[in-house]
């Protein structure tokens, strides 16, 4: 078990440019989520799957945004139009179904750091 | 879920515990209260958990009042590696957390 994966680790793009994530959570986990973070700040909620469906968005996942998780394996964060207001870092975890009891924790990735020039 | 406070920053002396307070005073019957913490650069990484009773893993000990409207990490011998920003975040159905922007903890040698 390798953990969280995500790529790329960096990403540099024109506004106005689309980019696509990948999130590779951890095998077995049926829970897969996407935050993302700016300087300073703590993680913001952006959505979030259970196999393939995805259950909860944010108000933050913009129109432009678009998260799919087609087989309940891996799961792609695309941006469309970049702005640089989408400058930040963009982390994933995965749990298991989760109960509050041990082991249904989220494991986090260690992020996609997207820079908006 | 409820939401939490913590003080912006703390320091600890290398070796000696390190005790992280925060408040949930909204906090509701079946909402749990979660530790992670995030070293620069890396993602959040998990701590403990629990809901009324105190615990403890390898890693940390957490401390839950009796009326549950506050709790305390106790990381019991920091060492230069837990310089770290530490999140407390209540929660009941664990399909989002609200991590706020936590303690800041830096350890001194």
């Amino acid at each position: 078990d390798t953990g969280v994966s995500q790529n790329p680790r960096h990403k540099i793009t024109k506004r106005g440019q689309n980019v696509t994530f990948r999130c590779d959570p951890i095998s077995e986990h049926n829970r897969l989520y996407w935050y993302r973070q700016t300087l300073g700040q703590g993680p913001e909620f952006l959505t979030y799957f259970q196999n393939e469906a995805q259950l909860e968005k944010s108000r933050l996942l913009s129109d432009r945004f678009s998260a799919e998780r087609p087989k309940g394996s891996f799961s792609t964060l695309e941006i469309q139009r970049t702005e640089q207001g989408d400058s930040a870092m963009y982390l994933c975890a995965s749990s298991l179904l989760w109960t509050g009891a041990k082991n249904t924790e989220a494991f986090f990735g260690q992020g996609t750091r997207l820079t908006v020039v | 879920d409820a939401k939490t406070t913590q003080p912006p920053s703390m320091d600890c002396a290398e070796g000696r515990a390190a005790n992280l307070p925060c408040n949930h005073s909204t906090i509701s019957g079946n909402e749990y209260v979660y530790w992670y913490r995030q070293i620069h650069s890396q993602g959040p990484q998990y701590i403990i958990h629990g809901l009324k009773n105190n615990e403890t893993n390898e890693m940390a000990s957490l401390i839950i009042t009796e009326d549950r409207k506050s709790s305390t990490l106790i990381l019991p011998h920091a060492t230069l590696r837990d310089t770290a920003v530490y999140y407390c975040i209540v929660t009941y159905t664990g399909n989002q957390f609200y991590f706020g922007t936590g303690t800041s903890l830096t350890v001194i040698p």
